[in-house]
């Protein structure tokens, strides 16, 4: 298997722009996690689906940010307009299950907004 | 809201020497996962850990799961050069499958 796949690997933008990142989940998996990772706030989760709907955006920052999942192997998050706060490493993983499995990470969005 | 905490945030040993990890929530997990994230990497997955009390060993790793289930413990006997990197604790919430990430311990060893 290929593993979780994201893109951009990474990605910079002025001020401003809206920002689009990508991911395809593990085949079969059932959950998708979006996590940023900064050094101030370590690693956080954004927001979580589950077959395609989303259970929990509780960590999403502000309106700025959206994630969809329009099928079970795509979903993205965007950002418009991107702030220079904004820059950190983002994270999308898959799991599989009911139960608290494991989660599979991709290799992430290095984002830097100057 | 919930949090989980680690210490050390960060340990620098020598090559040979044991180091810990511990890891302490704010409210009781239904579970206690481990990752590794090695400089410039993602998080991956070591072990979990479901039951109170639970203690599980993977070769040189040892992982304790506390009898309250708010905390836990990563001990790693003999560190290697390998075993540099950050480690995550990763608690979960309820019956969801949401887990909060611990703050890390970044481990140095130094040859």
């Amino acid at each position: 298997d290929a593993g979780v796949i994201q893109s951009p690997r990474h990605e910079v933008t002025e001020m401003g722009q809206e920002v689009t990142l990508r991911c395809k989940p593990i085949s079969g998996h059932d959950y998708l996690f979006w996590y940023r990772q900064t050094m101030m706030r370590g690693l956080e989760l954004l927001i979580y689906f589950n077959n395609n709907v989303p259970i929990d955006d509780s960590g999403m920052p502000e309106d700025r940010f959206s994630a969809k999942m329009p099928n079970a192997s795509f979903s993205t998050l965007k950002i418009q307009p991107s702030e220079p706060r904004d820059s950190a490493v983002y994270f999308c993983a898959s799991s599989f299950g009911v139960k608290v499995y494991e989660q599979y990470f991709g290799p992430g969005t290095r984002l830097t907004v100057t | 809201g919930q949090q989980v905490m680690q210490i050390p945030q960060y340990q620098h040993v020598q090559e040979g020497e044991d180091f810990t990890t511990y890891c302490n929530s704010s409210t009781t997990l239904s579970n206690i996962q481990w990752y590794k994230q090695r400089p410039g990497g993602h998080p991956v997955f070591l072990i979990q850990l479901v039951k109170s009390g639970e203690v599980k060993k993977q070769k040189r790793l040892t992982f304790q799961f506390g009898e309250a289930k708010k905390n836990s413990s990563l001990h790693i006997t003999a560190t290697q050069t390998t075993d540099v990197g950050t480690y995550f604790c990763a608690g979960g919430v309820g019956a969801t499958n949401k887990l909060i990430f611990g703050t890390g311990t970044l481990l140095a060893v130094q040859p």
